[in-house]
């Protein structure tokens, strides 16, 4: 089955600078790559996806990244926010989104003011 | 996007005794999922509830322990049977819309177990 790994686990960036998190992924055939954020105490919310049909894409401060090559998909945050601060999972199936997800262990975000 | 209402939000059981799950969401979708996170951990599948039979479930994961129905589009259970410590987390459901591939979430059950 699907293996997600996700680094790094924690993440401490100064406020106003760019946050990266790097996911790989062993399946081939997987081709629906959501983020999520989760606060603490609350529900993941999907914060950005990506098929692989796709190499980028773009909403407002957030980016995810994805080279199918070489089974890696990553999360970019630009002009980070005290707001940001969560913890972020990736995640992959091979259904498109119609199958259940396998999770990264997720990273902590930590926006220092 | 789907709304979606899971019962109860916590609970604190007693070891050997079971918990039923409801989630509930109020418009019809293809998939329902239930995961499990454990504190401060990551999220892993227990199985996809399949409406009108049986439920798939993940490696690790067996019927005996978390039986599933899924009665309609709108509607599922997860019951943790004969519950010990360890099953001490919280149990999500999720559900997919036939409008999209999004996944989203309920809530939650954060559960433990004395």
């Amino acid at each position: 089955g699907e293996n997600v790994e996700q680094h790094p686990s924690t993440l401490s960036v100064q406020e106003g600078d760019s946050a990266v998190i790097k996911c790989t992924y062993s399946d081939s055939a997987s081709n629906y790559f959501p983020w999520y954020k989760q606060e603490l105490g609350k529900r993941p919310q999907l914060i950005i996806d990506i098929r692989s049909n796709v190499g980028e894409k773009k909403d407002q401060r957030i980016a995810v990244t994805l080279n199918k090559t070489a089974k890696h998909f990553s999360l970019h945050i630009t002009e980070t926010q005290p707001e940001d601060s969560a913890v972020y999972f990736c995640a992959a199936n091979s259904g498109g989104g119609a199958d259940g997800l396998t999770f990264g262990k997720g990273t902590h975000l930590i926006i220092q003011p | 996007s789907a709304v979606i209402s899971q019962k109860p939000s916590r609970d604190i059981c007693q070891r050997g005794t079971s918990l039923t799950i409801q989630c509930q969401v109020d418009s019809q979708v293809t998939m329902m999922f239930w995961y499990r996170q454990q504190p401060g951990q990551s999220l892993t599948l227990i199985a996809t509830a399949n409406q009108g039979s049986e439920a798939t479930y993940e490696s690790g994961f067996v019927i005996d322990k978390f039986p599933i129905s899924r009665p309609n589009l709108t509607f599922s259970t997860l019951t943790v049977s004969n519950m010990s410590p360890e099953d001490s987390s919280i149990y999500l459901c999720s559900v997919v819309d036939g409008l999209n591939t999004e996944a989203f979430f309920g809530q939650g059950t954060r559960l433990t177990v004395v």
